[in-house]
């Protein structure tokens, strides 16, 4: 079945510092893949999508390309900010899946000043 | 972008009692809601897809009887959890999308704690 493997947290970095947080994914067909963002108390909130191959998918600053022949979604920010510190979730969803999302565990990240 | 709303935010109850959450999708019709459970840091485990009109389908290992989902109308879908006890604390969070293929939009999560 589909699955979805993120970088085990949590991730704790400095202000201004470069953010990577890894993903990839098993899937049959071609899935859509997404990034959502959780902060404390709330729901997720879509932060960026791809929907196929070479794909990249970019807001706020966060940016990630659909990478088929790694099968990987790497979420990347050049520069984070104390605001940023939430959990930020890897998924897939795969049209063989009955419209189903796939997500991955989810990775903590805190920004310290 | 769309906007999904829950009903209750939080929610405290003694144990044995139902509790209704709501969902509505507030600008679009949603022929399709879901509804997830998420534990304290831990990812969101899909618990039934709700479609308009028609009965939801409950994931492996979750209850249909306990947790009662209706989906009335293209806007709104209701998650009861019935005879509710301290384990099933927890938070509940919906999403709905419009039609098949197009991205989910997810509702703020009700805070269920049983007493």
């Amino acid at each position: 079945g589909d699955s979805v493997t993120q970088m085990e947290g949590p991730v704790t970095l400095s202000e201004e510092a470069f953010l990577t947080i890894n993903c990839t994914y098993t899937a049959t067909g071609y899935p859509s893949l997404f990034w959502y963002v959780q902060y404390p108390g709330e729901g997720l909130q879509l932060l960026l999508k791809a929907t196929k191959a070479d794909d990249k998918g970019s807001n706020k600053g966060f940016e990630a390309t659909y990478r088929k022949e790694t099968t990987s979604f790497h979420l990347e920010k050049g520069s984070v900010q104390v605001s940023d510190s939430a959990v930020y979730f890897c998924a897939l969803d795969s049209p063989t899946n009955a419209g189903k999302s796939t997500f991955g565990d989810g990775t903590t990240l805190t920004v310290k000043p | 972008g769309a906007v999904v709303s829950q009903h209750p935010s939080w929610v405290i109850c003694k144990s044995g009692t139902s509790v209704k959450i709501e969902c509505r999708s507030l600008d679009f019709q949603a022929t399709t809601m879901f509804w997830y459970r998420q534990f304290p840091k831990q990812s969101l485990m899909l618990m039934a897809t709700s479609n308009e009109g028609s009965k939801a389908t409950y994931e492996q290992g979750v209850e249909k009887d306990k947790f009662l989902i209706n989906h009335a109308s293209l806007t709104l879908s209701t998650l009861t959890v019935t005879s509710a006890h301290p384990e099933d604390s927890s938070f509940y969070i919906c999403s709905a999308r419009w039609t098949s293929g197009s991205e989910q939009f997810f509702g703020p999560g009700t805070r269920l704690t049983v007493l």
